[in-house]
């Protein structure tokens, strides 16, 4: 079954908290992504990773960092949180980085920072 | 920058009835960009709809149809009659010389039975 799982699916953390949210996938993909989307706006790109320990910033990069250990593990760190990365959060995986490859989306990550 | 703009943010469609769901692009690499719609359905992620890499040719799925219109620089999905368990978000998006995908703003379609 291929699949792409996020966990948590909900958060909530106070401002200055450290966040971490993980990535799994069972596909072997090479290339992964985290992405968040906010109200009116598309899915921003924030970090993607072409394979283990090698990443590369997206478009919104600031206040992020990841870390991809395993071929199939991707996290993304939140150090001292800010009330303006509330925001749904999702990772996505793909076979490689070419043009018109298939990208499977995890369900989501809605986090909250109070 | 490549761009992709959804004018509608929300669409409500009868059940039955059709719809069209706008999408335009800005692509700035010679010879591309990839045309995708992708559907995320409640409490799930995003999932590929459809894709057409080539200006001209059509793609399809789930009755659902896309145009890659090279001229008019747009990719408006389209479906003849609704069900209500076509209610999602739709986004379109492409892929430029990049390699990497840009999204639209979404468009909730909302169907009522």
């Amino acid at each position: 079954d291929m699949k792409v799982t996020q966990m948590p699916r909900y958060l909530i953390k106070r401002m200055g908290e450290n966040v971490l949210l993980e990535c799994g996938q069972d596909m072997s993909h090479e290339t992964m992504y985290w992405y968040r989307q906010d109200p009116g706006l598309g899915l921003q790109l924030i970090y993607i990773s072409y394979d283990v320990d090698s990443n590369s910033e997206g478009d919104i990069p600031k206040g992020y960092r990841v870390s991809r250990k395993k071929r199939e593990h991707f996290s993304l760190i939140l150090d001292s949180a800010k009330t303006n990365q509330t925001s749904v959060y999702f990772c996505a995986s793909s076979l490689s980085l070419t043009g018109n490859t298939e990208v499977f989306f995890g369900k989501g990550t809605r986090l909250t920072v109070v | 920058g490549d761009s992709v703009t959804q004018t509608e943010g929300q669409v409500t469609v009868s059940e039955s009835k059709s719809l069209i769901i706008n999408c335009t692009y800005s692509a700035t690499s010679i010879g591309y960009p990839n045309l995708f719609w992708y559907v995320r359905y409640p409490g799930e992620g995003l999932q590929l709809l459809l894709k057409v890499i080539t200006a001209g040719q059509k793609g399809s799925s789930r009755g659902f149809e896309a145009t890659y219109n090279k001229e008019a620089t747009s990719f408006h999905l389209q479906k003849a009659s609704v069900q209500e368990s076509d209610s999602a978000v739709y986004y379109c998006a492409l892929t430029g010389g990049n390699n990497k995908l840009t999204f639209g703003q979404g468009t909730v379609l909302s169907v009522i039975p």
